[in-house]
């Protein structure tokens, strides 16, 4: 296993709610970056997390924000969910750093649902 | 035209087969490039890295052509666990993974 932890598993939400999904590190990782994929799709960069600031955004709504805690874990914000934001929710965690390869590491996700 | 293209499948091949997947990506400005494997309703997995020089591991054997701008995954001598969706992965600055489609493979015995 990676050692990334994502919780909840599952979450039911109503449209106009608001979600916080929660993801964990592995040890010794600095980095988290959050995916949304859709069902048949593959992962889609939602933004990424280093230092506990922003380093990066894929095409995604201010809706969408974020926090990375001083221990490396981060959290998911999405408000006024819409019926389009359901969908798997994974975190990536990764060690960024000069000659290091960057290679990600996936918790086992967030399914959520907007009804 | 999208980031990464993946044929989408499904391949469906005899155990013991060899099967190839290509992958093509735009920019080539590309720095890392991986495949990952993932399984219905769980998380992708990291299969491996590819490098310029091509790599192998095990019965996967990995390829990359940056003046093409390809990528490929061979897997020779399929077991039924092969069975999965392979995503072809490219980062692009700030640690950004780029992911394909995803080619779905599934090996019948």
């Amino acid at each position: 296993e990676t050692g990334v932890t994502q919780s909840p598993t599952h979450l039911i939400k109503t449209r106009g709610q608001q979600v916080t999904l929660r993801c964990s590190s592995q040890s010794g990782h600095n980095t988290v970056s959050w995916y949304q994929q859709a069902l048949g799709q593959g992962p889609q960069f939602i933004f990424q997390y280093y230092r506990e600031e922003e380093n990066g955004r894929g095409n995604f709504p201010p809706r969408f924000s974020g926090l990375q805690f001083p221990n490396y874990s981060s959290e998911l914000n999405v408000n006024a969910l819409e019926l389009d934001d359901s969908a798997l929710y994974l975190c990536a965690s990764s060690l960024a750093g000069q000659g290091v390869r960057n290679e990600q590491y996936f918790g086992p996700g967030t399914r959520l649902t907007v009804t | 035209r999208k980031e990464v293209e993946q044929d989408p499948g499904p391949f469906n091949v005899p155990e013991g087969a060899t099967v190839a997947f290509n992958c093509t990506y735009s920019n080539s400005a590309s720095q890392s490039f991986f495949w990952y494997r993932q399984d219905c309703r769980k998380e992708p997995k990291l299969l491996m890295s590819v490098y310029s020089s091509g790599n192998e591991d095990g019965r996967f054997t990995a390829q990359l052509n940056r003046a093409s701008q390809y990528i490929s995954l061979l897997i020779r001598d399929s077991k039924l666990s092969d069975s999965a969706t392979y995503l072809c992965v490219v980062i692009q600055g700030a640690q950004k993974l780029v992911f394909g489609q995803g080619t779905r493979l599934t090996i019948n015995p």
